[in-house]
């Protein structure tokens, strides 16, 4: 069975632009979740998406946003990037009973210059 | 909202030495815990967990953790390190509320010396 795929691995923006990163969750996999990685704020939650609908989200600010399609994949978009966005982004999926752990990705490593 | 610390950042081992990482956690109501492992170059990869029941919980590759309620505490144990076992391993909880939410504990990077 392929693991979570995160799409593009690398990435590098310029301040102000915009990003959009991509996630194919584990086949029948219906729960997408969004972290954060940075050296200095550790692992952070962004959101959870589940059947289409967002149903956890994280402090961040309004210009981390996500959805989620019908066949399960998720995209998380940045907007107005800072320079402070610059983290590894890692994308879980998980089935739909709640004791089932997350499998994450491999992420996908974005830099602000 | 909850937190997790995890107060040794950086432990350094010989082989068949004993390993115990700490990890508290803060949050009033009930709690779900794990242990995450990430490898040199791989992904997260969950060690073991805990929902409810026997409060000794085994997991993958000989690892296990103890959850101590009157403690706050999820340390995770393993009685023989091995060199293959350098890595850097994640604390995390959820409420029951926001299963789908950890919240991570900043990371213990364990160096296992041959």
């Amino acid at each position: 069975k392929a693991g979570v795929t995160q799409t593009p691995r690398y990435l590098i923006k310029t301040r102000g632009q915009q990003v959009t990163l991509s996630c194919s969750p584990i086949s029948g996999h219906r729960s997408v979740s969004w972290y954060q990685q940075t050296p200095g704020q550790g692992l952070q939650f962004l959101f959870e998406y589940f059947s289409e609908t967002q149903r956890n989200k994280g402090n961040f600010p309004g210009r981390f946003s996500g959805r989620q399609f019908s066949n399960s994949r998720s995209e998380m978009n940045v907007s107005t990037l800072e320079l402070g966005d610059s983290a590894l982004y890692l994308c879980a999926s998980s089935p739909s009973d709640w004791n089932s752990p997350l499998h994450f990705g491999n992420g996908t490593r974005l830099t602000v210059t | 909202a909850q937190s997790v610390s995890q107060h040794n950042h950086h432990v350094i081992l010989s082989e068949a030495a004993s390993l115990e990482l700490g990890c508290n956690y803060s949050y009033g109501g009930t709690v779900n815990l794990f242990w995450y492992v990430q490898y040199p170059g791989q992904h997260l990869q969950l060690l073991l967990k805990y929902f409810s029941g026997d409060p000794l919980v085994k997991g993958i590759k000989g690892f296990e953790a103890e959850f101590i309620k009157s403690k706050f505490s999820f340390n995770l144990r393993k009685p023989s390190v091995q060199w293959s076992d350098t890595a850097e391993y994640f604390c995390a909880v959820t409420s029951d509320t926001g299963r789908r939410a950890l919240t991570f504990g900043s990371g213990t990077r364990l160096q296992v010396q041959p």
